[in-house]
């Protein structure tokens, strides 16, 4: 049971390159999530998605964009990444509004 | 603007020494509240979700209660893997978003 998958789990970047977080879930849950993950700032939404081909802004979205063209996958794209992103991005999904979500392991990204 | 506040911030333990974690809370009307487990280098993992004002939930050494005000995660007789953070997080009528608290680290000495 594989659950949530996130791709790659670690990447180094130069400021100014772009680049793609994959995120995929077994579970044909509806809702999926983007976070990031900082020392002292906790757990923050970049974005969300309520439905296949649906996505809305969370409470930190500049700077990124997403696309959820399968149900099963959220991606997360940074266009011109900033040593400001440097942190862990999670990905997690559920069946819906006000239910458990459940996350993938992390994304380690380091921008230089 | 929700805000969810945990205490303490770091807590050491004696093997079977129990403790309790807190997690405050200010929404505009509490849809759920969750307890998740995160261990370093991985994602966080669902405990509970608790409802409403007297809910409990119990699995192996851990309790979570709520009131209107706050919730409690109660370890009893804990062991040291256990050691992880636990972080509290809420849902409130506005919509989609999870609040998280910043977490309690709770490390358990054998």
């Amino acid at each position: 049971n594989a659950g949530v998958t996130q791709t790659p789990k670690f990447r180094v970047l130069k400021t100014g390159q772009s680049m793609t977080l994959l995120c995929a879930q077994d579970m044909n849950h509806e809702y999926m999530y983007w976070y990031r993950q900082d020392p002292g700032m906790g757990l923050r939404l970049i974005h969300y998605s309520v439905g296949e081909g649906t996505t809305a802004k969370g409470e930190v979205p500049d700077g990124y964009n997403v696309s959820r063209l399968k149900k099963q996958n959220f991606l997360l794209g940074l266009e011109s990444a900033a040593p400001s992103q440097t942190s862990v991005y999670f990905c997690a999904s559920s069946f819906g509004q006000n239910q458990p979500q459940h996350f993938g392991d992390g994304t380690r990204l380091s921008i230089l | 603007e929700d805000q969810v506040t945990q205490s303490p911030e770091a807590l050491r333990l004696q093997e079977g020494e129990s403790s309790s974690l807190n997690c405050s809370y200010t929404v505009s009307g509490l849809r759920g509240l969750f307890w998740y487990r995160q261990d370093p280098g991985k994602g966080p993992e669902f405990l509970f979700t608790l409802y409403s004002a007297g809910e409990e939930k119990e699995k192996e050494r851990l309790k979570a209660t709520l009131t209107k005000k706050e919730s409690f995660l109660h370890i009893t007789a804990p062991k040291p893997e256990d050691s992880a953070t636990y972080l509290c997080a809420v849902y409130d009528n506005a919509g989609n978003m999870l609040t998280f608290g910043g977490g309690t680290r709770l490390m358990v000495k054998p």
